[in-house]
């Protein structure tokens, strides 16, 4: 069973600092990497993706870093603010979308 | 520019009874999946349309579960018998030029 595993569960940031969140996946097929943030309530929104061909992407706050050989990549959230607090999900997928496996989550909340 | 439309947002179902959801993608956008989302899990990917053509359908319990989409625009997805471990919520996504997938709402579905 293809699994992309995510960590941590659940994360508390105070406002202002970097909130990190690690997933690993296992199909060294996989060639694209997306990010989703998800609200109560919402269907989940691409936040930034990366492909195994860079190992750092930077938008705004957010930036993925990508380690082809330990099959892992991260999201990182800089200056973290309190609209943040939500749950984001990692994925991975073969080109096209097909295969696409989320992790599990992982519940942010970032203190005022 | 409209996002991806899904109906109901809500259904209230007894076990054995049939269920049908509807998702109507961003105009243009060729690939459309059906995920399900059980509450505190990653969305799980049940099929994946190109057009009007099945791409996978390999997590579908077939059994119960079936999905369509005639013309190539919109989709229905339908359960039928339910079970309780259906409960759950479905989303609809569609697809841009750049692999980037655009959720629906979502319906939350509870089976009694």
């Amino acid at each position: 069973q293809q699994q992309v595993k995510q960590s941590p569960q659940s994360l508390i940031v105070q406002k202002g600092g970097i909130s990190i969140i690690n997933c690993a996946y296992e199909n060294t097929a996989f060639d694209y990497f997306p990010w989703y943030q998800q609200f109560p309530g919402k269907g989940p929104a691409l936040l930034i993706a990366i492909r195994p061909d860079v190992s750092e992407k930077k938008e705004g706050r957010f930036t993925i870093s990508f380690n082809k050989s330990a099959k892992q990549f991260s999201l990182h959230i800089m200056d973290s603010q309190p609209g943040d607090s939500a749950t984001y999900f990692c994925a991975a997928s073969l080109t096209g979308g097909f295969k696409t496996i989320f992790g599990a989550g992982t519940r942010l909340f970032v203190k005022a | 520019e409209a996002g991806v439309a899904q109906s109901p947002r809500y259904k209230i179902i007894e076990k054995r009874q049939s269920v049908a959801f509807w998702c109507n993608p961003i105009s243009g956008h060729a690939t459309l999946y059906w995920y399900q989302q059980i509450l505190g899990q990653g969305p799980k990917l049940l099929i994946q349309f190109q057009n009007n053509g099945v791409v996978d359908d390999s997590q579908l319990p077939k059994d119960r579960f079936s999905a369509e989409r005639l013309k190539g625009v919109d989709s229905t997805l339908k359960i039928q018998p339910a079970k309780l471990e259906d409960s759950a919520v479905y989303l609809c996504a569609s697809e841009g030029l750049r692999y980037e997938q655009y959720f629906g709402p979502g319906t939350r579905l509870t089976v009694t």
